[in-house]
């Protein structure tokens, strides 16, 4: 069945450095969603990708999509400690089933 | 307005017994999803609901698990004879259509001991 796959697994930086996380599925996907989810908490929809090669831009979050839509990438500038938690990428196959990846847990210095 | 509430935030129960899960969606939304999350994972998806039907049961582990949701909105998780591997976090999501986004509840703390 359809996998996402998410790099890294943990990622601590310092407060103002940037973060990436990389998500990979084994299919194509008709779209993907990010969500967040705060220790403690539950998953929080952040945006929704579903042209090939798509990029959006939230503040300082940028969400691409890429072109073969099978992978996709969240980028965050200048972190901030608000911004941690796990970050997830969950992928629409043909199926109409959500899959998520893991998640990257982002943990901040401040 | 209300998101989506899900009850009972915790449930401990032993290994055999039978529980119910309740999540109660957004108004409106006519796709209702359960999840369950084991620490360290995203969600793993478990039965999407368009309206009264399971339009996608595929997630359920066993025939111990089953849910309904008569009315189209209100639904409830069913677990037969429970397992120590049952436990998890239940999450229940709610969407105006498929795919849409998901507005997730806050879930239910299941522990089987």
């Amino acid at each position: 069945g359809q996998q996402v796959m998410q790099i890294p697994q943990y990622q601590h930086v310092q407060e103002g450095e940037d973060f990436t996380t990389y998500c990979n599925s084994s299919t194509t996907l008709s779209n993907i969603q990010w969500y967040k989810q705060r220790p403690g908490g539950h998953p929080v929809f952040l945006i929704q990708l579903v042209k090939s090669g798509e990029v959006k831009k939230q503040k300082r979050l940028t969400f691409q999509f890429g072109e073969a839509k099978k992978n996709s990438s969240l980028h965050i500038t200048a972190t901030q400690t608000t911004d941690v938690g796990t970050y997830f990428c969950a992928g629409w196959g043909s199926n109409y089933k959500l899959t998520f990846g893991k998640g990257t847990l982002l943990t901040v210095n401040p | 307005g209300a998101g989506v509430s899900q009850t009972p935030s915790n449930k401990v129960t032993e290994k055999g017994k039978y529980v119910e899960l309740r999540c109660d969606p957004i108004s409106g939304h006519t796709a209702l999803y359960w999840y369950r999350q084991s620490l360290g994972q995203g969600p793993e998806f478990l039965i999407y609901f368009q309206g009264t039907g399971a339009a996608d049961d595929s997630g359920l582990p066993n025939d111990r698990f089953f849910a309904v949701r008569p009315e189209g909105s209100v639904s409830t998780l069913k677990i037969q004879r429970t397992e120590r591997g049952d436990s998890a976090v239940y999450l229940c999501a709610s969407s105006f259509a498929n795919p849409y986004e998901q507005y997730f509840g806050p879930g239910t703390r299941l522990t089987v001991t």
